[in-house]
C-alpha cells in the first residue's frame, strides 16, 4: 500500500506571495490533517478534513486554508506569506480522524525569503 | 495549552530503560505518542484513549492518567533504533472544537 505523498517537497517563495501544497492520503483514508513544524514552535495542528469537510481547526490565522477533494486528496493554501511561515508542513492521513492512528507524509519544506 | 514533556533530553546505553512523561493543564480526551528521526516524518507509536483503550505497538507501553492529565511512555531494553525525538500529542477541546496539541519533544539518544 502506498504511503502518504506530499508535493512539492521543497519550495522557496517571497514575502507576500501565496503557496499551495498538496497531500495524497493512503488509499481508503478519508481524513487528512495538516501540521506546521518549526524549531521554535514545534509541531502545531493546522486543520483536519474529513470527507471534503473541515472538521477541526487549530489556532492559525485565516491566511491558512485548505480543502479536500472527493478522492480525499487535500490541498493547503497560505496567502500573503510571511517570513515566519517558513516551516516543514506535514500532512497525515487516517481512517477516522485525529483521534485515530495518523500516518505522516514526508513533508513540504517551505522557505519564505 | 501546549503539554509539558520531561525530560527534555536523555542519553541511554543499549539495553537500558527510559520513561518519558507528558502532562497537560487541559482535560485530555486522548494522548498519542510519535517518534521522529532527524529529517524524517513522525511515526506512530501509541494512542491512549479515555476509558483505558490503547492502540499501539507490542514492544511499546504507555500509561494515561485521565484525572491528572498525564501520560508516560515506557521504553524498555532500548535499542539503537529507538534514538529520535519523541512527541506526545494531546486531544483537547477548545473554542475551535476538537484540537490536537503536541508537546515540545524529548530527544532520546541510545549509545552502543
Amino acid at each position: 500500500k502506498a504511503g502518504v505523498t506530499q508535493t512539492p517537497r521543497y519550495l522557496i517563495k517571497t514575502r507576500g506571495q501565496q503557496v499551495t501544497l498538496s497531500c495524497s492520503p493512503i488509499s481508503g483514508h478519508r481524513s487528512v490533517s495538516w501540521y506546521q513544524q518549526t524549531p521554535g514552535q514545534g509541531l502545531q495542528f493546522l486543520f483536519e478534513y474529513f470527507s471534503e469537510t473541515q472538521r477541526n481547526k487549530g489556532n492559525f490565522p485565516g491566511r491558512f486554508s485548505g480543502r479536500q477533494f472527493s478522492n480525499s486528496r487535500s490541498e493547503m493554501n497560505v496567502s500573503t506569506l510571511e517570513l515566519g511561515d517558513s516551516a516543514l508542513y506535514l500532512c497525515a492521513s487516517s481512517l477516522a480522524g485525529i483521534t485515530d492512528t495518523q500516518y505522516f507524509g514526508p513533508g513540504t519544506r517551505l522557505t519564505v525569503l | 495549552q501546549q503539554p509539558v514533556q520531561s525530560p527534555q533530553a536523555v542519553i541511554l546505553r543499549e539495553g537500558e530503560d527510559a520513561v518519558i512523561n507528558c502532562s497537560s493543564s487541559k482535560a485530555l480526551y486522548s494522548v498519542h505518542w510519535y517518534r521522529q528521526k532527524h529529517g524524517e516524518a513522525p511515526v506512530f507509536l501509541m494512542i491512549l484513549l479515555k476509558g483505558g483503550e490503547q492502540k499501539g505497538h507490542e514492544k511499546i507501553s504507555a500509561s494515561f492518567n485521565e484525572k491528572k492529565q498525564q501520560s508516560s511512555l515506557y521504553l524498555t531494553a532500548s535499542q539503537l533504533s529507538y534514538s529520535g525525538t519523541y512527541f506526545c500529542g494531546t486531544e483537547i477541546r477548545d473554542n475551535y472544537g476538537q484540537n490536537f496539541v503536541f508537546g515540545p519533544g524529548t530527544r532520546l539518544s541510545v549509545l552502543p
